[in-house]
């Protein structure tokens, strides 16, 4: 099984501040398969980034993602209001097939 | 629009079942793996399990291995879920979702809850 830890578990900016959110695989993950998701409280998640680095429709581009092999980073330029929220990182492949991180919480200093 | 709608939840007690529904509409449901997420509160996000576009494949956590059967209706656009034996760790919100290497569209979830 393919494990991902996020890092760190909670993290405190402001907004306007740049947020660097961790995923770290236990073993290397196909780069087209790594995925980044936002929950805010009662909603569902919301798909971000796919592919490690292509935002889906919609997404504001002051989120990036990159990385590849076992480290994943999803990257909030700008903080806006709205951002501040729940992030998990999710992979493909392997058995079982798909795995998600522990999630990083964004959250207002 | 894409839209999702889960069904069924509610509260049962332990080694009792639960059958979870998800109708899916605007998109042709018969060409998208579908996928059970769950979520137990306050909790991370946990996956239960896939199944293949026309249901001939699927694929569940260990967790719910020869408890939870996935099964798809593809003439009804709906998804469902068979929860036996249930525990009370499988309390949760249970969330179906679009897509097989990524989860594009989500529902709003249904709530879960075993306990006696």
């Amino acid at each position: 099984e393919i494990v991902l830890t996020q890092s760190p578990g909670t993290l405190s900016l402001s907004p306007g501040e740049r947020a660097t959110l961790s995923c770290r695989a236990s073993q290397s993950v196909n780069s087209n398969y790594l995925a980044w998701y936002q929950q805010k409280p009662g909603q569902a998640p919301r798909l971000l980034i796919s592919g490690a680095s292509s935002r889906a429709t919609g997404v504001p581009d002051r989120f990036s993602g990159s990385g590849s092999g076992t480290d994943f980073t999803l990257t909030i330029s700008r903080l806006e209001p709205e951002d501040f929220a729940v992030y998990f990182c999710q992979q493909y492949g392997g058995s079982p097939p798909v795995t998600f991180g522990g999630g990083t919480k964004v959250e207002i200093k | 629009q894409v839209q999702l709608v889960e069904s069924g939840g509610g509260v049962v007690q332990p080694g009792r079942s639960l059958r979870l529904s998800c109708a899916a509409s605007g998109f042709t449901f018969s060409t998208y793996a579908m996928q059970w997420v769950r979520q137990a509160p306050g909790k991370g996000l946990e996956w239960v399990g896939v199944t293949s576009y026309d249901g001939s494949d699927t694929y569940k956590a260990d967790s719910v291995k020869g408890r939870f059967t996935i099964s798809r209706d593809n003439s009804k656009n709906t998804l469902f879920l068979q929860m036996d034996s249930l525990r009370a760790e499988d309390t949760a919100v249970y969330y179906c979702a679009r897509g097989l290497k990524r989860l594009d569209y989500w529902g709003q979830g249904t709530l879960v809850t075993v306990s006696s």
